[in-house]
């Protein structure tokens, strides 16, 4: 059992350019989330989704989307990437929603 | 010791001895923390949590101490070992409809052998 899959590892972009990042998970938790992980900001919220079907925006959503089509996959779409966008990303994910979040293994993005 | 919003503080111990990393918060209607570690390129992986009706739970090597009274979190790693280095923060949820964990900065936790 892998639980939170992410992909990719990493990846280097240039600005303007869409990209979407895969989160994929086994664990059929309900609850799925992104987050951006900057140094000396912690973890902030983009966007999460309670269940599959519905969406909710986060702390610092400008400039992402998201779709929950299903149980396991949520991905995090940059439409136009901009260097400031250049992050950690984590996806996580709970059973419930007031249950606690287990973390994927981060996609690295850099933006030029 | 951390608080949710500030600079990341570092603690330096020896392999053997006991750790102890701090953790304040600031909304009081939270009722639910959570430790995190994360090492180096990895993603954060859950230790220990804790619910606002108790004041201590504890795991294999780890105690985590909540005092509502002073909104204070602690995490406790008894005999330190160097797979301990990590960045350790702390999260609480502040309940509600919408779950939404408000996250610490960290503290960087540096095992010497």
């Amino acid at each position: 059992i892998a639980g939170i899959t992410q992909a990719p590892t990493s990846q280097i972009l240039a600005a303007g350019r869409r990209m979407t990042l895969r989160c994929t998970q086994d664990m059929r938790h309900n609850a799925m989330y992104w987050y951006r992980q900057d140094l000396g900001l912690g973890l902030r919220l983009i966007h999460y989704s309670n269940t599959a079907g519905t969406t909710g925006k986060g702390e610092v959503p400008d400039g992402y989307s998201v779709s929950r089509a299903n149980t396991d996959d949520f991905p995090l779409t940059l439409a136009s990437a901009v260097p400031s966008q250049t992050s950690v990303y984590f996806c996580a994910t709970s059973q419930g929603h007031t249950d606690t979040q287990y973390f994927g293994p981060g996609t690295r993005l850099t933006v030029l | 010791g951390e608080s949710v919003g500030l600079h990341l503080p570092t603690l330096s111990v020896q392999e053997g001895d006991n750790s102890i990393i701090n953790c304040a918060y600031s909304n009081s209607a939270s009722d639910y923390f959570i430790w995190y570690k994360q090492e180096s390129g990895k993603g954060p992986q859950f230790i220990i949590d804790i619910r606002s009706n108790m004041d201590k739970r504890q795991g294999q090597r780890v105690t985590v101490l909540l005092n509502k009274t002073v909104k204070h979190l602690s995490l406790q790693i008894a005999a330190t070992q160097p797979g301990d280095s990590a960045v350790y923060f702390c999260a609480e949820n502040s309940g509600g409809s919408n779950y939404k964990l408000t996250f610490g900065k960290g503290t960087l936790l540096t095992v010497n052998p």
